[in-house]
């Protein structure tokens, strides 16, 4: 079935410092969505993106889908205590729509501040 | 409306019991979603409503398992002779009909079974 992975599986900054997580799946995909997850919250919507090679950037974070629709990118600058948690991406279950999003295992980012 | 409501937000049983879960999705979002979430890990899917038809169903979802989401509006999620395998977090979301914009989550039912 379609797998979503995404590396690093932790990531620990200080407070300031730049931080990526990058996710990848096995199928081309119709778009990709970002989450995040608070420590002992839910999975909170970030952004979709649909078109091959699109950027969008939200403040400090800057999301990127891949030319060939199979991975994509999530690059936070300058982090603040306030970017911790753990970011999931997920993809639809089948390429041309799915009733359904494949989430990778996620990225849990801590900071020192 | 303020947001996907759940309910409970813990439960503690007994391996063996039957426990069930509700979920109310926000009104006007005719799909509605069962997710399961361990910990480290994302959540995987458990099986998916358009208004009151249940779509899809994992094949991680085995026979101790059901929902319903009656009249499309809130959904139940119903686990039989739970066993410890079960402790997870369930999580309910609902997103509108048309197009991708995201899921709304609600915040959770935690199940621990002892």
């Amino acid at each position: 079935g379609q797998q979503v992975m995404q590396i690093p599986q932790y990531q620990h900054v200080q407070e300031g410092e730049d931080f990526t997580t990058y996710c990848n799946s096995s199928t081309t995909l119709s778009n990709i969505q970002w989450y995040k997850q608070r420590p002992g919250g839910h999975p909170v919507f970030l952004i979709q993106l649909v078109k091959s090679g699109e950027v969008k950037k939200q403040k400090r974070l800057t999301f990127q889908f891949g030319e060939a629709k199979k991975n994509s990118s999530l690059h936070i600058t300058a982090t603040q205590t306030t970017d911790v948690g753990t970011y999931f991406c997920a993809g639809p279950g089948t390429f041309q729509g799915a009733q359904k999003l494949v989430f990778g295992q996620g990225t849990r980012l801590t900071i020192n501040p | 409306d303020t947001g996907v409501s759940q309910d409970p937000r813990h439960k503690i049983t007994k391996r063996g019991q039957n426990v069930t879960f509700r979920c109310d999705p926000i009104s006007e979002h005719n799909r509605l979603y069962w997710y399961r979430q361990t910990l480290g890990q994302g959540p995987e899917f458990l099986t998916y409503f358009q208004n009151e038809a249940q779509l899809e169903k994992s094949r991680l979802l085995s026979d101790r398992f059901s929902a319903e989401r009656p009249k499309g509006s809130f959904s139940t999620l119903e686990i039989q002779r739970t066993e410890q395998g079960d402790s997870a977090m369930y999580l309910c979301a609902s997103s509108p009909m048309a197009g991708w914009i995201g899921y709304t989550f609600g915040s959770g039912t935690r199940l621990t079974v002892v």
